[in-house]
Parts: C-alpha cells; sequence; structure tokens
C-alpha cells in the first residue's frame, strides 16, 4: 500500500531533550515537507526537500532540522524542544509535480513540558 | 505572496442537505487549488484537485468545487450531506511563482453534520 509513515503517533517529551521524528514514504515521491498544525492556524510548512540532500525552510522552519540522506526518508529533528513546540505534526510527499497533490502522513501529536 | 481564506470557521447542516464550504484564494500566478479532508485523528486526505483543466472538479465522496477566476473562489459542494461527512476540511493554495512544493494552507472550516 502507497503510504507515508511516521513515527511515533504520540510523544511526550520534556524541554531540552533532543528527539526525532521519522517520516518514510514508499512511492518514489521526490517532494517531502513537514507541517505543523496548530488549532486556528491551520497548517504551516516547517522545511521542505526536492530531493536527496536538497533541503529549505518553510515558514516556521525555527528550532528544527531535517536532513534527507535517502529518498525515502525525511526525519524531523528538535535538537532542544520547548514548550511551543507543542503540536500535531505532519509529513507528506509528492511526486513533484503539482497536479498530483501530496499524500500526508497519519501525524505525531508532540506535547513538550 | 498567496493566500487562502475559508470564510466559515464551522459549518453545520442536517443530513441530507447540502454543503457548502467557502473558499478565496489570492495568487499572482496561475493557482493550483486542493481540498483536503481532515477526520478527527487521521491524517490528511486528498478530496479534490484544480490544476488549470475544468473549471468544474469532481472529487471523492460526492464532493466537488468550481473555481472562478472572477471571484478567486474556489468553494466545495455536495448535495446531501451524509454523517460521515463530518470532519474539518482545508482549503489549499500552491503556484507556479512559488513551486509546487509550497502549500499554502486555510485555517480550516469544521463540518458538523446533525442528524
Amino acid at each position: 500500500e502507497a503510504q507515508v509513515t511516521q513515527n511515533p503517533r504520540y510523544l511526550i517529551t520534556v524541554t531540552g531533550k533532543k528527539l526525532t521524528v521519522t517520516c518514510s514514504q514508499n512511492m518514489n515521491h521526490e517532494y517531502m515537507s513537514w507541517y505543523r498544525q496548530d488549532p486556528g492556524l491551520g497548517l504551516r510548512q516547517i522545511y521542505y526537500s526536492m530531493n536527496v540532500e536538497v533541503t529549505d525552510k518553510g515558514d516556521v522552519p525555527e528550532g528544527y532540522k531535517v536532513s534527507r540522506k535517502e529518498k525515502r526518508n525525511f526525519p524531523l529533528i528538535l535538537e532542544s524542544p520547548s514548550p511551543n513546540q507543542t503540536s500535531l505534526y505532519f509529513c507528506a510527499s509528492s511526486p513533484g509535480q503539482n497536479i498530483y497533490g501530496y499524500t500526508f502522513g497519519s501525524g505525531t501529536r508532540l506535547t513538550v513540558v | 505572496a498567496q493566500s487562502v481564506t475559508q470564510l466559515d470557521s464551522h459549518v453545520s447542516v442536517s443530513e441530507g442537505t447540502p454543503v457548502l464550504l467557502r473558499c478565496n484564494y489570492s495568487s499572482s500566478y496561475s493557482p493550483s487549488l486542493f481540498w483536503y479532508v481532515q477526520h478527527p485523528n487521521k491524517g490528511l486526505q486528498l478530496l479534490l484537485k484544480y490544476t488549470s483543466a475544468a473549471t468544474l472538479v469532481k472529487g471523492i465522496n460526492g464532493f466537488e468545487a468550481e473555481f472562478k477566476k472572477s471571484e478567486t473562489s474556489f468553494h466545495l459542494t455536495k448535495p446531501s450531506a451524509h454523517m460521515s461527512d463530518a470532519a474539518e476540511y482545508f482549503c489549499v493554495v500552491s503556484d507556479q511563482k512559488t513551486g509546487f512544493q509550497k502549500l499554502v494552507f486555510g485555517t480550516g472550516t469544521r463540518l458538523l453534520v446533525s442528524p
């Protein structure tokens, strides 16, 4: 089944403790992206990648890092999480042409205390 | 810069009645427009998309949307609501200037369906 898989689904952590949220897609898509969803704000793009080793900042990149060492994986790294990063995170992938839209993962709900 | 405005944060309908979720967009270039649906505790699912072909776009589950350039609108409709349609709906825009990797989301419309 074609899908985007995120792990974990739920995570509670403490301020300052580094964490990684993994994202993997099995559709050989070139484009991958991370979003955060907050009430009343919709989804905002954190980082995106157009191909292996090609990444760029989205609208809200502060406090996050990403890497794209292989096509299928696009992990999101929080080096020193803070409570304002408590949110619902989505990974998404696309073949790279606009006509296809994006396929989204099921989300990771992160709480930083 | 491109932007999306969803005109209603909540819409309530009765089962069997029509659904209208309103979306206005702003884009300096030929936009691509999407509607996504998010059911509780689920990811986002693509309902339909407009990418400069036919202006009336049909999607899954009986939903459709019409691209109206003169009104800069892309409203989502369904003739008859079903209980399973209760969810949050997002209107999304991207354009050739910003690049296809950039999606701009509206703030969402929560659809409530009563029996």
